[in-house]
């Protein structure tokens, strides 16, 4: 079945430092990528994603590659902020058939950012 | 953005009774809405899709007389948990599909059972 692996967590970083999280999956097919993140209290919201292999996906100073020859899909920042600090998800999502619309998710990775 | 609420945030009951948790898509329409549930340090298992007008689908593993999905409207789908045990304890989560495909996340329900 599917599966996707985040690195293990807790990452801790001073305020702009680089951050790399990464993620691997395991699916057949072609599956959307995406990247979400949790903020204390809150739901998960939609960081980025990426639905065919080499797009980039980007937000909020965050990017990740969707790479099919290494089944990766890994977060980076180049410079984070205090205001960074969350749970970040990886997820997969079929492209079609009856599994279309479910989200596979990795474990998640705490960030904690110190000033 | 789409935003989603889920009722109650937080809920204690006792060991055999049923708790009932509603999630709404406050300013767009839903035909499908997933639950997850989280358990401590780990990831969000999906336990339903729930589509509008129609019977939840569960995921394997997942009892479908224990966690009943009834999802009326547009609007609103609601999980209840029915004689509910300790392990039942979690964070369950849910999520609204818009009509492009996205999929917003409600704040979750941490659900303790003594």
């Amino acid at each position: 079945g599917d599966s996707v692996t985040q690195m293990e967590g807790p990452v801790t970083l001073s305020e702009e430092a680089f951050l790399t999280i990464n993620c691997t999956y395991t699916a057949t097919g072609y599956p959307s990528l995406f990247w979400y993140v949790q903020y204390p209290g809150e739901g998960l919201q939609l960081l980025l994603k990426a639905t065919k292999a080499d797009d980039k996906g980007s937000n909020k100073g965050f990017e990740a590659t969707y790479r099919k020859e290494t089944t990766s899909f890994h977060l980076e920042k180049g410079s984070v902020q205090v205001s960074d600090s969350a749970v970040y998800f990886c997820a997969l999502s079929r492209a079609g058939g009856t599994s279309y619309g479910k989200l596979t998710f990795g474990q998640g990775t705490i960030l904690t950012v110190h000033p | 953005g789409a935003v989603v609420s889920q009722h109650p945030s937080r809920v204690i009951c006792k060991s055999g009774t049923s708790v009932k948790i509603e999630c709404r898509s406050l300013d767009f329409q839903a035909t499908t809405m997933f639950w997850y549930r989280q358990f401590p340090k780990k990831s969000l298992m999906l336990m339903a899709t729930s589509n509008e007008g129609s019977k939840a689908t569960y995921e394997q593993g997942v009892e479908k007389d224990k966690f009943l999905i009834n999802h009326a409207s547009l609007t609103l789908s609601t999980l209840t948990v029915t004689s509910a045990h300790p392990e039942d304890s979690s964070f369950y989560i849910c999520s609204a599909r818009d009509t492009f495909y996205e999929q917003y996340f409600g704040p979750g329900t941490r659900l303790t059972v003594t």
